[in-house]
């Protein structure tokens, strides 16, 4: 079946240091992708998408590209911020019959200032 | 525009009780999804209705159920409950339509169950 891995937690960075979370998915065609953030103590917010390969998807300084080559869906950030302390979801989700998301197991970045 | 809506957002229960939560989506979205959020599981699908039919199910056991009603409004119930049910249920509303287009999905704050 469908699965999504993500590299280990947590990551700890200091203010304005590159941020790369990776994640690779396995399916059995193109699922679109989606990189999803939780704060402490509330549900999740969608952070970016692609929906087809060679997509890139961008959102408040974070950017992420479909490669269909490696399976992958790396999140990154060229300078993080102390705010985007957080838990991050990767996750697929098919368009069309069963839509749910299947979600990776997170990442917690943790930003030093 | 209101935001995903769940209620109660903590509930304490004792083993063997049954429990139900509430959902109230997006104004417009019909299509309410369930998922388990647990330290060990991470985050689980536990089913989809749409127009007040149950539409996909994960693989849990009968003791959760849902249903939906025709304001779009769903709950979900649990069973017979068991220490391994404490989570974060989260609730996610979507503008599904029939075709293929992409529908996103929005998540409520969820509601921390707790099983003693």
């Amino acid at each position: 079946g469908d699965s999504v891995t993500q590299m280990e937690g947590p990551v700890t960075l200091s203010e304005e240091a590159f941020l790369t979370i990776n994640c690779t998915y396995t399916a059995t065609g193109y699922p679109s992708l989606f990189w999803y953030v939780q704060y402490p103590g509330e549900g999740l917010q969608l952070l970016l998408k692609a929906t087809k390969a060679d997509d890139k998807g961008s959102n408040k300084g974070f950017e992420a590209t479909y490669r269909k080559e490696t399976t992958s869906f790396h999140l990154e950030k060229g300078s993080v911020q102390v705010s985007d302390s957080a838990v991050y979801f990767c996750a697929l989700r098919w368009d069309t019959g069963r839509r749910a998301l299947t979600f990776g197991s997170g990442t917690r970045l943790q930003v030093q200032p | 525009k209101a935001g995903v809506t769940q209620t109660p957002r903590y509930l304490i229960k004792t083993r063997g009780q049954q429990v139900t939560l509430s959902c109230s989506p997006i104004s417009g979205h019909r299509s309410v999804s369930w998922y388990q959020q647990t330290p060990g599981q991470g985050l689980q699908f536990l089913f989809e209705y749409f127009s007040e039919t149950q539409r996909n199910k994960g693989n849990f056991p009968g003791r959760f159920s849902g249903r939906q009603f025709s304001n779009s409004r769903s709950e979900m119930n649990v069973s017979t409950l068991e220490l391994g049910d404490s989570a974060l249920y989260l609730c996610a509303s979507s503008f599904r339509t029939s075709g293929s287009s992409y529908n996103e999905q929005f998540f409520g704050p969820g509601t921390r169950l707790t099983v003693l």
